[in-house]
């Protein structure tokens, strides 16, 4: 079974400041895809950015970027220039690669709450 | 537009009822899944279906049965509801290996 860990519960930012956030995960599959979701207040779950195993290339989107460690199981999350709509509990997941149709659950970390101060 | 929608957004019930709630996609995708989020806000899979066939189904109560009537419904119903059963609950869809696609959530409280 897939583990997800985020070490920090709750993080805090100065607005314009960058911050990163910290995910490491376990597993013994080779073939996989690791994901952080946003979930603002709203409740509502979206995607902030995906990485795909096999690519070495950090996946990057607008401000967020991601450090992809994947000797060292580590998945990490970088926000520069942090405006106040990043506030937000962010999930760290995990998605086994083809194991069958409809099989793409996604193992969840426990989330890091991260504030964006004015 | 809404892509993933979700009836009711709040339920209120007392113990022991039964309720049922609903979701559906208008994005075309085969796959549906049901998450529960805690008060701690840990999201774990509940279920998944693939063109209205069960393919997860984790480790939860059997009072919790999800119910496939097409590829775009994917509902959730429980029975005799209980304290520990209050979350938010979550329909996601996929059309495979990408992002899923997930719902505005339902919070379900259990008196």
């Amino acid at each position: 079974a897939q583990t997800v860990t985020q070490s920090q519960p709750e993080m805090s930012v100065q607005e314009a400041e960058t911050v990163t956030l910290s995910c490491t995960y376990d597993t013994s599959e080779s073939n996989y895809y690791l994901f952080w979701y946003k979930q603002p207040p709203s409740r509502q779950m979206i995607l902030v950015i995906r990485q795909e195993a096999y690519k070495q290339q950090n996946a990057t989107e607008n401000r967020f970027s991601v450090n992809f460690q994947k000797a060292a199981k580590s998945f990490s999350l970088k926000i520069s220039d942090s405006q106040l709509g990043d506030t937000a509990m962010y999930f760290c997941a995990f998605m086994k690669g083809y194991s069958g149709a409809g099989s793409y659950q996604l193992t969840f970390g426990k989330g890091t709450k991260l504030s964006v101060i004015p | 537009d809404t892509a993933v929608s979700q009836t009711p957004k709040y339920l209120v019930t007392q113990m022991g009822n039964d309720k049922s709630i609903k979701c559906e996609q208008n994005l075309g995708h085969d796959t549906m899944y049901w998450y529960k989020q805690d008060s701690k806000k840990f999201l774990k899979i509940m279920f998944s279906y693939n063109n209205k066939e069960l393919i997860i189904n984790e480790t939860v109560p059997n009072r919790f049965s999800p119910k496939s009537p097409d590829k775009a419904h994917l509902n959730l119903h429980i029975n005799s509801l209980e304290l520990g059963d209050s979350a938010v609950y979550f329909c996601a869809s996929s059309p495979g290996l990408v992002e899923q696609f997930f719902g505005p959530g339902t919070r379900l409280t259990v008196l």
